[in-house]
């Protein structure tokens, strides 16, 4: 079964310093790993994927992630953080391996960036 | 182009009504999957529909269904609404099913009260 988590249910981050929101997962094959963002009573927007490739992965807005196959793990950072980044952050996970399944997705963390 | 476009975007229904929302993905997208979004249960996984089938379906009770269309427009339904039912419902659509990690994009969701 796949899963995954975030250990973090908030990450409070001054502006201008780097912000990490960490995410681990679990599947049997090679993951789907995505990121998204949610903004108050807003929908989910799409920041970065990892398929395959790059263990380095560069998305919307200046975001980054890192694919760390060994620590199964999806965190995804920022160098210089905004206060307009301030959301709620979804990791997901699909098991690649598979012709069904769904995304899962993490319960969230919610990022404050103080100015 | 367009994004996800899901209607209506506000609805209260009472206890034992059925309710209809539905969603008009991004253009040329086939595969449509809806999710319940909620503060204690986070985000689940409803139902994906690509090439109007079901193609995967998550824990859910029966009451929740959906059908796809040939324009790849998407209805869901909740039948003898509960109180527990009220969360924002989401719909995300894709070029093809998740199985083939595409990134999947949402809507701004359906905010759906039973009182």
């Amino acid at each position: 079964a796949q899963s995954v988590a975030q250990p973090e249910d908030q990450v409070n981050v001054a502006e201008g310093n780097p912000l990490t929101v960490k995410c681990t997962y679990s599947v049997s094959g090679n993951p789907y790993l995505f990121w998204y963002v949610q903004y108050p009573n807003r929908g989910l927007q799409f920041l970065l994927k990892y398929i395959t490739g790059d263990n380095l992965v560069k998305g919307s807005y200046g975001f980054e992630a890192e694919f760390n196959k060994s620590q199964t793990s999806f965190h995804l950072k920022k160098p210089s953080a905004l206060v307009s980044d301030s959301a709620l952050y979804f990791c997901a996970v699909r098991d690649g391996g598979g012709s069904q399944g769904n995304l899962i997705f993490g319960k969230g963390t919610k990022l404050s960036v103080k100015p | 182009k367009a994004g996800v476009t899901q209607t209506p975007r506000y609805l209260i229904k009472t206890r034992g009504q059925q309710v209809t929302l539905s969603c008009s993905p991004i253009s040329g997208h086939r595969s449509v999957s809806w999710y319940q979004q909620t503060p204690g249960q986070g985000l689940q996984f409803l139902f994906e529909y690509f090439s109007e089938t079901q193609r995967n379906k998550g824990n859910f009770p029966g009451r929740f269904s959906g059908r796809q269309f040939s324009n790849s427009r998407s209805e869901m339904n909740v039948s003898t609404l509960e109180l527990g039912d009220s969360a924002l419902y989401l719909c995300a659509s894709s070029l093809s099913a998740i199985s083939s990690g595409n990134t999947i994009y949402f809507g701004e969701g359906s905010w759906l009260t039973v009182v």
